[in-house]
C-alpha cells in the first residue's frame, strides 16, 4: 500500500521568507512522489515530481522539493514566499492519491 | 503541456434534475481518465477510472447508478449526474492519461456543481 501525508492543514509564512510545506510518504519500493498546487476554483496544475536521481527536485514557480528516505519525506520549499503563492498544496504518491492538502497563506 | 478541458465550468442545477459534465483531453488520446470530486477546503477524493471503450471502475462508496461515466472516445469523457440533490454539490475534476505513466497524467480546470 502506498500513502502520503500531509500533516500540516494551514502554513502562514510573510512575503520574502522561506516556505515549507511538509509531505510524508510510506511506499514499498521506490516511490513516485508529486506535488501539485489548486488556486482557488482552479483544477490542480502540477508543480513536480520524483522518480529517482536527484534528491532535490526543481520545479515551477520556483518550488523545489527535497526527497529524503530515511525520514520518509518530500517536502515543499520556495527560498522567498510571494504572496501569489497563497493556495491550496497537495501531495500525491504515483497511484495519484493525494494527501489532504495544506493552506498556504502569505502575507504581505 | 497537455491540455484537459471540462465543460461547463460551472453548473446551477435543481434537485431532481440530471446534469452531465464532459472532460476532453484537448492534444493527446486519453486511453485513461479519472474523475474526482473535492468538497470545499478539502482533498480530491477519487471516484472512477475509466479506459476507452470499457466501463468505468469505481471507487468503493461510489454510486455506480447516480455517477454515470462514459468514455466513448480517446478524448472524451462524460460524468452524469443523475437525480442530482444538494448534498451532490461539490467541485468535480477529471485528469486524463495517454499511457500508464503517472507523470502523464493531467487535470481539468474543474467544474463546480450547485444543486439547489
Amino acid at each position: 500500500a502506498q500513502s502520503v501525508a500531509q500533516p500540516e492543514d494551514q502554513v502562514n509564512v510573510a512575503e520574502g521568507n522561506p516556505l515549507t510545506v511538509k509531505c510524508t510518504y510510506s511506499v514499498s519500493g521506490n516511490p513516485y512522489l508529486f506535488w501539485y498546487v489548486q488556486y482557488p476554483n482552479r483544477g490542480l496544475q502540477f508543480l513536480l515530481k520524483y522518480i529517482t536521481g536527484d534528491n532535490l527536485v526543481k520545479g515551477r514557480y520556483g518550488f523545489e522539493a527535497e526527497f529524503n528516505k530515511s525520514q520518509t519525506s518530500f517536502h515543499l520549499k520556495k527560498p522567498s514566499a510571494l504572496v501569489s503563492d497563497s493556495a491550496l498544496y497537495f501531495c500525491a504518491d504515483s497511484t495519484l492519491t493525494f494527501g489532504k492538502g495544506t493552506m498556504l497563506l502569505v502575507s504581505p | 503541456g497537455a491540455v484537459v478541458s471540462q465543460h461547463p465550468s460551472w453548473v446551477i442545477c435543481k434537485s431532481g434534475t440530471s446534469v452531465k459534465i464532459e472532460c476532453r483531453s484537448l492534444d493527446f488520446q486519453a486511453t485513461t481518465m479519472f474523475w474526482y470530486r473535492q468538497f470545499p477546503k478539502q482533498s480530491l477524493m477519487l471516484m472512477a477510472t475509466s479506459n476507452e471503450g470499457s466501463k468505468a471502475t469505481y471507487e468503493q462508496g461510489v454510486e455506480k447508478d447516480k455517477f454515470l461515466i462514459n468514455h466513448a472516445s480517446l478524448t472524451l469523457s462524460t460524468l452524469t449526474v443523475t437525480s442530482a440533490h444538494p448534498e451532490d454539490s461539490s467541485f468535480y475534476i477529471c485528469s486524463a492519461r495517454e499511457g500508464v505513466d503517472p507523470n502523464e497524467q493531467y487535470f481539468g480546470p474543474g467544474t463546480r456543481l450547485t444543486v439547489t
